[in-house]
């Protein structure tokens, strides 16, 4: 069974330009949280989504967006992009029915805005 | 919101060794509560959780004890080998969202 998978591994952007980063959940998962990893804020929840419905947000700006496919496949989009940006982001996958149910993350993508 | 506290930062063993890792909520509501362990380079793995209704776990050479009362779960790793050194995040969910320790960083010396 194949783990959640994220694109690209690692993307190089410009001050002020957009970028679109994608997650493939764990076929059969309908959850698909996003988090921002950095050396200083850890662990950061941005948004989740369950059945192309964001169900739950977490505190960033709305430079920050997303969204969700029929087939839970997700993609993550930055716009407007500051240096403060870069860290790596991760996509967890889970069954979701049942929100306590575990969560398996991704290779993340590594954002670099220069 | 959920404030999960995590110590310590970083924490180095010898082989062999056992290694203990806490954290502390402050959300009554929370009910589930994994360990992740993520290496250089990789997203965070899943190695054990814990529920409320469960007071210990254990697989292998891998603990986790919940005490709901002080609001307090701890991750236990016996035997520690050199593969186990990488970053451990704990976390804590009220059926939400996640929320996560700041991490720690284990290194197991030879």
């Amino acid at each position: 069974k194949a783990g959640v998978t994220q694109t690209p591994r690692y993307l190089i952007k410009t001050r002020g330009q957009q970028v679109t980063l994608s997650c493939s959940p764990i076929s059969g998962h309908r959850s698909v949280s996003w988090y921002q990893q950095t050396p200083g804020q850890g662990l950061q929840f941005l948004f989740e989504y369950f059945s192309e419905t964001q169900r739950n947000k977490g505190n960033f700006p709305g430079r920050f967006s997303g969204r969700q496919f029929s087939n839970s496949r997700s993609e993550m989009n930055v716009s407007t992009l500051e240096l403060g940006d870069s860290a790596l982001y991760l996509c967890a996958s889970s069954l979701g029915g049942n929100r306590r149910t575990e969560a398996f993350f991704g290779q993340g993508t590594r954002l670099t805005v220069v | 919101g959920e404030n999960v506290e995590q110590h310590p930062s970083t924490l180095s063993v010898q082989e062999g060794d056992s290694a203990v890792i806490k954290c502390t909520y402050s959300d009554s509501a929370s009910n589930y509560f994994p360990w992740y362990k993520q290496e250089l380079g990789k997203g965070p793995q899943l190695i054990i959780d814990i529920r409320s209704n469960v007071g210990e776990k254990k697989d292998q050479r891998i603990a986790v004890t919940l005490n709901k009362t002080a609001k307090h779960f701890s991750l236990h790793i016996t035997e520690t080998q050199p593969e186990d050194s990488a970053v451990y995040f704990c976390a804590a969910s009220d059926g939400n969202q996640f929320y996560f320790g700041t991490g720690t960083s284990l290194t197991v010396i030879p």
